[in-house]
């Protein structure tokens, strides 16, 4: 279980377009899931929050209208890069929380990742 | 917020031998401390962690050690084998039982290299 997907796993576009990213909590329902971006050979940096059914929480620095960021589900949440320029070009990660069995704490589940190229 | 520190950025060890990853953190109110293993283009994944209530947790060769007061823990990997061979970070992040809502701090990730 905790199962968490990503499509597309990687994606090459032209400066300029947008580029949905979809995070699906495969079997379980996740009232939160986060976004983070990884350049090569760096740390994760936490991008913002999603909450189903409200409005992102982003981190400082992070240009909301710029990453926009819906989760209109308790399985799926989208990070759309809008107006993607060669700097937006990363590695976006999601992540989905969950409270396993058993357990008294929900654990964070991360999904594989997709490559982002802006040529 | 909460400032994660990890160090060493490499460690080169042989096969069999130990390796040991330090992380420290800024907010005394952290109380969740998890490890991430990720191999090249991949996910990151849980190999273990530490609630602040706990100063010590092992898992077959692996274990973690948390000091509250000095607001340190650190990674342990025994007998290390090729296969251990990744990035692997630290995080810390403030939770509590029954919210979902907290987020994790990353450390900048220690490379390590277990040579055959």
């Amino acid at each position: 279980g905790a199962v968490v997907s990503q499509h597309p796993s990687r994606v090459i576009c032209k400066s300029g377009t947008s580029v949905k990213i979809e995070c699906r909590s495969l079997d379980f329902q996740a009232t939160t899931m986060f976004w983070y971006r990884q350049f090569p050979k760096q740390s994760l940096m936490l991008m913002a929050t999603s909450n189903e059914g409200s409005k992102a929480t982003y981190e400082q620095g992070v240009e909301k209208d710029k990453f926009l960021i819906n989760h209109a589900s308790l399985t799926l949440s989208t990070l759309t890069v809008t107006s993607a320029h060669p700097e937006d070009s990363s590695f976006y990660i999601c992540s989905a929380s969950v409270r396993l069995a058993g357990s008294s704490y929900n654990e964070q589940f991360f999904g594989p990742g997709t490559r982002l190229t802006v040529l | 917020g909460e400032n994660v520190e990890q160090h060493p950025s490499t460690l080169s060890v042989q096969e069999g031998d130990s390796a040991v990853i330090k992380c420290t953190y800024s907010d005394s109110a952290s109380n969740y401390f998890p490890w991430y293993k990720q191999e090249l283009g991949k996910r990151p994944q849980l190999i273990i962690d530490i609630r602040s209530n706990v100063g010590e947790k092992k898992d077959q060769r692996i274990a973690v050690t948390l000091n509250k007061t000095a607001k340190h823990f650190s990674l342990h990997i025994t007998e290390t084998q090729p296969e251990d061979s990744a990035v692997y970070f630290c995080a810390a992040s403030i939770r509590w039982s029954g919210g979902s809502n907290y987020k994790l701090t990353f450390g900048k990730g220690t490379l390590l290299t277990v040579n055959p």
